[in-house]
């Protein structure tokens, strides 16, 4: 069985650009969470997402930051406009049930730097 | 809102000496879990707890769930270089908040 997938594994994007970052679940999983972890810091919840829903989206800023996972293909978290702060390692998981009974599985992650 | 606090942020020991980590939730959690992550590498989960009390052992982690259900702790027996990494707590609330981390640091 693959793991979470997400790429690309490392963007370098200019200020004011548009960054798409991708995650495929494992399979059969239909949970789906983002996080952003900044240098020596600890992971940041952002999104909560199901085919087709978002379920909390809570951790998100509401500006520039979107987030998806449509019935077909992967997840994509969208940061537009992006700034020097948007540098961040960020990291999809990806769950099997409902979200307190099981293990998020995490993926290697997408190394986001802001120029 | 909830809060999930870590001690110590930062370890350097010797390899064959014990660790421990300390996780305190600000509010009553369901269950908690932890994650391991090496230098440059994504959280790798490590072990739930669910029950008030509850204590789990992998090899030479020992992992317990406070009876308030509010902390937790790790505790690794003889570490080794293989040990090195951030340790993180997530605690369920109303979503999975981690913790600040604690970041094992061991010498040969």
């Amino acid at each position: 069985n693959a793991g979470v997938m997400q790429n690309p594994r490392h963007l370098v994007r200019r200020r004011g650009q548009e960054a798409r970052l991708r995650c495929s679940p494992m399979k059969g999983h239909s949970h789906v969470y983002w996080y952003r972890q900044l240098p020596e810091e600890g992971l940041k919840f952002m999104v909560y997402l199901q085919k087709e829903n978002i379920i909390d989206e809570s951790g998100m800023p509401k500006e520039r930051f979107s987030a998806e996972f449509p019935k077909e293909g992967p997840s994509i978290l969208r940061i537009q406009q992006v700034v020097r702060g948007d540098s961040a390692a960020y990291f999809c998981a990806s769950s099997l049930r409902d979200r307190e009974l099981d293990t998020q599985y995490f993926g290697p992650g997408t190394r986001l730097t802001v120029l | 809102g909830q809060q999930v606090m870590q001690i110590p942020q930062y370890q350097h020991v010797q390899e064959g000496e014990d660790f421990t980590t300390y996780c305190n939730s600000s509010t009553t959690l369901s269950n908690i879990q932890w994650y391991k992550q090496r230098p440059g590498g994504h959280p790798v989960f490590l072990i739930q707890l669910v029950k008030s009390g509850e204590v789990k052992k992998q090899k030479r982690l020992t992992f317990q769930f406070g009876e308030a259900k509010k902390n937790s702790s790790l505790h690794i027996t003889a570490t080794q270089t293989t040990d090195v990494g951030t340790y993180f707590c997530a605690g369920w609330g109303k979503k999975l908040v981690f913790g600040t981390g604690t970041r094992l640091l061991v010498s040969p």
